[in-house]
């Protein structure tokens, strides 16, 4: 089965923790991305990577880290989780970096106490 | 500033009726716009995108969107909606050239009544 795939499903965690989301997509992509979505369903481009090289970097808190292994893989670290970290986590690939269509993952929701 | 707006957050129909879901862009070119959608419990999934040309597009699941450059907008169109088409909808505009950097609209939660 080619996809995008995200674990873990459900995370809840509480103030201060570490945490670690994974995303892994065989579609082959050269690009991978992650999209906060809060809670009012807005989704907002927080990192994208080419081939493992960082390509979009935006005005994320530095606590959110992405780590790529390989074109397959990208994975978020958040080092001290916050409140207002809560959310879904949506990993996304496309086989370019250009306009285009991207393949989302299902999600990683995250819930801060 | 917003580039994106769909003035209707939620939208109600009845099955088989005719569906409109509004997007309007802030842009002086011509940009890249797509329309994803997000069922319940999912990811993303495009439905179709704009670049050039016709200004009609068509997607899957009997969704078309028109382009107007005069209106700013690219409206989201189906004949007669299904109660599987319950879900959130999402206009979407392409930034940053050649980065894949997408800015989403809030979107439109759609809500079909059976």
């Amino acid at each position: 089965e080619t996809a995008v795939f995200q674990t873990p499903n459900y995370h809840v965690t509480q103030v201060g923790n570490e945490v670690s989301f994974n995303c892994k997509q065989t579609l082959g992509h050269d690009t991978m991305y992650w999209y906060k979505q809060d809670s009012k369903k807005l989704l907002k481009i927080m990192f994208s990577y080419n081939n493992k090289q960082l390509i979009v970097n935006e005005t994320v808190p530095r606590r959110f880290s992405p780590q790529s292994s390989d074109k397959a893989h990208l994975n978020l670290r958040i080092k001290s989780v916050e409140p207002e970290d809560s959310a879904v986590y949506l990993c996304a690939s496309s086989p370019w970096g250009g306009w285009d269509t991207q393949y989302f993952g299902p999600g990683t929701r995250l819930l801060v106490l | 500033a917003q580039s994106v707006t769909q003035p209707d957050a939620r939208v109600t129909v009845s099955e088989g009726a005719s569906l409109q879901l509004r997007c309007k862009y802030s842009y002086s070119g011509t940009p890249y716009l797509f329309w994803y959608v997000q069922y319940p419990r999912q990811g993303l999934q495009l439905l179709l995108k704009y670049y050039s040309g016709d200004p009609v597009v068509q997607g899957v699941n009997g969704f078309e969107a028109e382009f107007s450059k005069s209106n700013s907008s690219f409206h989201l169109r189906k004949a007669s909606v299904h109660w599987s088409d319950s879900a959130v909808y999402f206009c979407v505009r392409g930034t940053g050239a050649n980065t894949g950097k997408l800015t989403f609209g809030h979107g439109t939660i759609l809500r079909v009544h059976p």
